[in-house]
């Protein structure tokens, strides 16, 4: 089934440790996504891709990092996670600008 | 600053009508979209309008209003999966999508 696939599902991490969220696409999609999403606030941008090669900053960039190397693969990382970035992340994807973005599941991170 | 604005919380009946509002800010508008959220789920496209007016699809209805900065999602014949967050986001001119806080839509029977 076409989708997008998020590992891991969940995770506890202690501060300071770094951390990768893997994301995989495989519906050819040329833009991709990752956000955070925490009680009370709505989805917030965190770094796009709108193609393979090319990364831009969303709205809250600071304290982590991403590449595109591939079409299908966007990863998130955590340099040295703190505690703020306790979060539910969710990767989405879109076959243009202004096309609807379709999510995965979603990894649950906790930072103690 | 850009914002969106819409009801933190709805409660409606099983088979009656519900509309949830959104009004929004943003630096320019290249279109409005709904998405539902299962809890502990991900979000599913709804929606999409870019043109003023109503957009149909099944028991559910959107409409904008570029002008007042407004847009609403309305549901028919309530069911109770239809308990869910509904989230409204605008994309702005950079075409990135501005999000609202979202809606928690609680059904009763």
């Amino acid at each position: 089934i076409a989708g997008i696939t998020q590992a891991p599902t969940s995770q506890i991490l202690a501060a300071g440790r770094r951390m990768t969220l893997r994301c995989t696409q495989d519906m050819r999609h040329n833009a991709m996504y990752w956000y955070r999403q925490d009680l009370g606030l709505g989805l917030r941008l965190i770094h796009y891709s709108n193609t393979a090669g090319t990364t831009g900053k969303g709205e809250v960039p600071d304290g982590y990092s991403v590449s595109r190397a591939n079409t299908d693969d966007f990863p998130l990382t955590l340099a040295s996670a703190v505690p703020s970035q306790t979060s539910v992340y969710f990767c989405a994807s879109s076959s243009g600008s202004n096309q609807p973005q379709h999510f995965g599941d979603g990894t649950r991170l906790s930072i103690l | 600053g850009q914002n969106i604005d819409q009801p933190t919380e709805m409660t409606a009946t099983e088979g009656a009508i519900v509309q949830i509002n959104c009004t929004y800010q943003t630096s320019g508008f290249n279109g409005l979209f709904w998405y539902q959220q299962h809890a502990g789920e991900a979000p599913t496209f709804l929606s999409y309008n870019v043109l003023d007016g109503l957009e149909e699809k099944g028991r559910f209805s959107s409409f904008l209003s570029r002008s007042k900065g407004y847009s609403y999602l309305l549901l028919k014949e309530l069911q109770m999966k239809d308990s869910a967050s509904y989230l409204c986001a605008v994309m702005d001119s950079n075409y990135q999508l501005i999000w609202g806080a979202g809606t928690k839509l609680i059904i009763k029977p």
